[in-house]
């Protein structure tokens, strides 16, 4: 069965550069949850898109911006990246008539190291 | 206010041994959801077992089950027959808010397992 796909798995960028991730849900599932979790951390929510609207916002720092797209791709785009930033990225997707409400199926993570 | 509280930072267990793992949350919701994820050391999150708040009967998934106290806010995860694959970081986390679209999660500290033969 297709999963959520990440790209790209891995990242190393230099402090003050940019770094986009892109996430492609599961086919027909309609929302895609972004998660940023630090080494030794439990992942933490950043930004969710419900139909291709923004529908949560969490703790995303101001210098990072995330949209859905028409075919529910998503795109978290992270800019002046500082060494904090260096942490495994989670995209989630579900469908809001599962059968366990509240499933998310996750990606196999993108991991960001800012150098 | 934490959501999730995983109160064991770590744990080692024999093979073929059972283990749980504890967890609480905090919620003013009558409706909400637990569930257990394994993270294994390449990355990714593998979703385990789930307990909803309204379900009298205790969730299980094969090795898995859920010890749900609904009075005490606790949903503990018990792993039965360790193997040396279940050597994992898991963490529990909370769903609320079931009237809208929204699934966020909120993830508790997790739990190092550490299978040993």
């Amino acid at each position: 069965a297709a999963g959520v796909i990440q790209s790209p798995r891995h990242l190393i960028k230099e402090k003050r550069e940019t770094a986009t991730l892109k996430c492609y849900p599961i086919p027909r599932h309609d929302t895609v949850y972004w998660y940023q979790q630090g080494p030794g951390q439990d992942p933490q929510f950043l930004i969710s898109f419900y139909e291709k609207m923004q529908s949560d916002k969490g703790s995303i720092p101001d210098r990072f911006s995330a949209q859905q797209f028409s075919d529910y791709h998503s795109e978290l785009n992270m800019s002046s990246l500082e060494l904090g930033d260096s942490a495994l990225y989670f995209c989630a997707s579900s469908y809001w008539d599962r059968e366990i409400p509240g499933e998310l199926f996750f990606g196999e993570g993108s991991r960001l190291t800012v150098l | 206010a934490q959501k999730i509280t995983q109160t064991q930072p770590g744990m080692f267990v024999q093979e073929k041994e059972a283990v749980t793992l504890d967890c609480t949350y905090d919620t003013s919701d009558q409706s909400y959801g637990l569930f257990w994820y394994k993270q294994p050391s390449s990355g990714e999150m593998i979703f385990l077992i789930y307990q909803g708040s309204y379900d009298e009967q205790n969730a299980t998934e094969g090795r898995y089950s859920l010890n749900f106290q609904k009075a005490r806010k606790s949903a503990n995860l018990v792993i039965s027959a360790s193997q040396l694959g279940d050597s994992a970081m898991y963490f529990c986390a909370m769903r609320e808010g079931f009237d809208s679209n929204d699934y966020k999660l909120s993830f508790g500290a997790g739990t190092t397992v550490t299978v040993r033969a």
